[in-house]
Formats: C-alpha cells, sequence, structure tokens
C-alpha cells in the first residue's frame, strides 16, 4: 500500500542552524501538507501546498519557514534559523484534491530537537 | 476558529474491556469531525469522519463515534479493545463555511490496553 514517508526520524540542531526536512508524498497525490505537534501540545497545521504554490498556511508559517518540492517526488520544510521553540514532531500528509471528502495521508514523522 | 478538547491525556484499560475516549469542541452552525490514530512510529491514520447525516459513525477496527451537537461532543468508543489498539489518538474539527478544509486538531489521548 502506497505511503508518505519522512526523512529523517529524528533531527538534532543547533540554534540558528538551517534545517530541511523532507517527505515524500503519495505519488499521485497533488496537496501536500506540514503540521507540527510540540510535545504534549495539539497538531498544528502549518501549510498546504498545490501545483508548486502556497494554497493556505497558518500563522505560524512565518518568513523562517518555506516549502518547496524541488522534483517531482519530495516535498521539502526548511526552518532557516531554528530557536529551541521549533523542536516539536513534523508531520507531512498528502491528498490527492482538497476538501474533507479527501483523505490526508499521514508521514510518520520527523522529530526535530533544537539544542 | 474552531477548538478542540480531549480532556483525557491518557485512558489506561484492560484488554476486552469497553473504552470511551472523549472530544468536544467550540460550537458552530456546521463541522466536520474526525478522529485519527497514530501506532507508535507510523504517521495519524483516519479512524472515522462526520460529515452529515447519522450521528452514529463507524470507523475502521472497530470503532465508532457520536456526534452529539447540543453537547458539541463527538466521543470515541470501542465495547472491547484489543492489546493492539494500544496508541495516540487525535480528535479534529473542520470548518465548512470558515473558508477552509484544514482540520484543527486536538492534543491527543493516549490508549494503553493492559492485558
Amino acid at each position: 500500500e502506497p505511503e508518505v514517508t519522512q526523512t529523517p526520524s529524528h533531527q538534532v540542531t543547533q540554534m540558528g542552524q538551517e534545517v530541511i526536512l523532507r517527505c515524500v508524498p503519495i505519488s499521485n497525490h497533488l496537496y501536500f501538507y506540514w503540521y507540527r505537534q510540540i510535545l504534549g501540545q495539539k497538531v498544528e497545521f502549518l501549510v498546504s501546498f498545490y501545483n508548486n504554490e502556497i494554497s493556505e498556511k497558518s500563522e505560524i508559517f512565518d518568513d523562517q519557514f518555506s516549502v518547496e518540492r524541488p522534483d517531482g517526488s519530495n516535498f521539502t520544510l526548511k526552518i532557516r534559523s531554528t530557536k529551541l521553540e521549533d523542536s516539536a514532531m513534523y508531520f507531512c500528509a498528502s491528498s490527492e484534491l482538497a476538501g474533507v471528502s479527501h483523505e490526508q495521508y499521514f508521514g510518520p514523522g520527523t522529530r526535530l530537537t533544537v539544542t | 476558529a474552531q477548538s478542540v478538547t480531549q480532556l483525557d491525556s491518557q485512558v489506561p484499560v484492560f484488554e476486552e474491556a469497553p473504552v470511551e475516549l472523549r472530544c468536544n469542541y467550540s460550537s458552530s452552525v456546521s463541522v466536520y469531525l474526525f478522529w485519527y490514530v497514530q501506532y507508535p512510529n507510523q504517521g495519524l491514520q483516519l479512524l472515522l469522519k462526520y460529515l452529515s447525516g447519522s450521528t452514529l459513525v463507524k470507523g475502521i477496527n472497530g470503532f465508532e463515534a457520536e456526534f452529539n451537537k447540543s453537547q458539541t461532543s463527538f466521543h470515541l468508543r470501542k465495547p472491547s479493545v484489543h492489546i493492539s489498539d494500544t496508541a495516540e489518538y487525535f480528535c479534529a474539527v473542520s470548518d465548512p463555511f470558515g473558508g477552509s478544509y484544514i482540520p484543527t486538531f486536538g492534543r491527543g489521548t493516549s490508549l494503553i490496553v493492559h492485558p
């Protein structure tokens, strides 16, 4: 069964460093998403992406964040200068189309630890 | 904006016992409601969803949930749990008239099934 994959599973970085989290969505899906979950808190939406453009973003997704689909398979989240409060589990998801009737399929997550 | 409250951070239960995981959402005219499950080291997986129609929704793995508009609740139930149901469960809501189909998640409830 096709699945969303994410690498690495765990990333440790120093404050102020740039980090890139990688995701491979399901191949025939057109919409891609990033969410994050700070330990003990809610899963929060960051951004959605379609047709090589951001279609929606939350207040969390500020200028420190960017997303890219550098080739036909990868979908990346970049954090330019990491802060301690960026430590969280980051989930990538994809869906065939947009809307609540189209299920989002989630990856296993990347745990980012900023020291 | 919608919000979701999962009052129980952890629910321990013995195998074959019934379980209820509670979810309440902030009131709105109309909402879509979801339950996701996350097994260890895996991504979030959709268990069930309520979009309209019957207030009792059946999902995968023997789970069901009941939409109660007057109590703004969407509690998840299973009559007899297995060890394999040990996982994190997330309730989520989206507001179809709020301009976005992106779900708002709760903090999650950890279901721990003991033998």
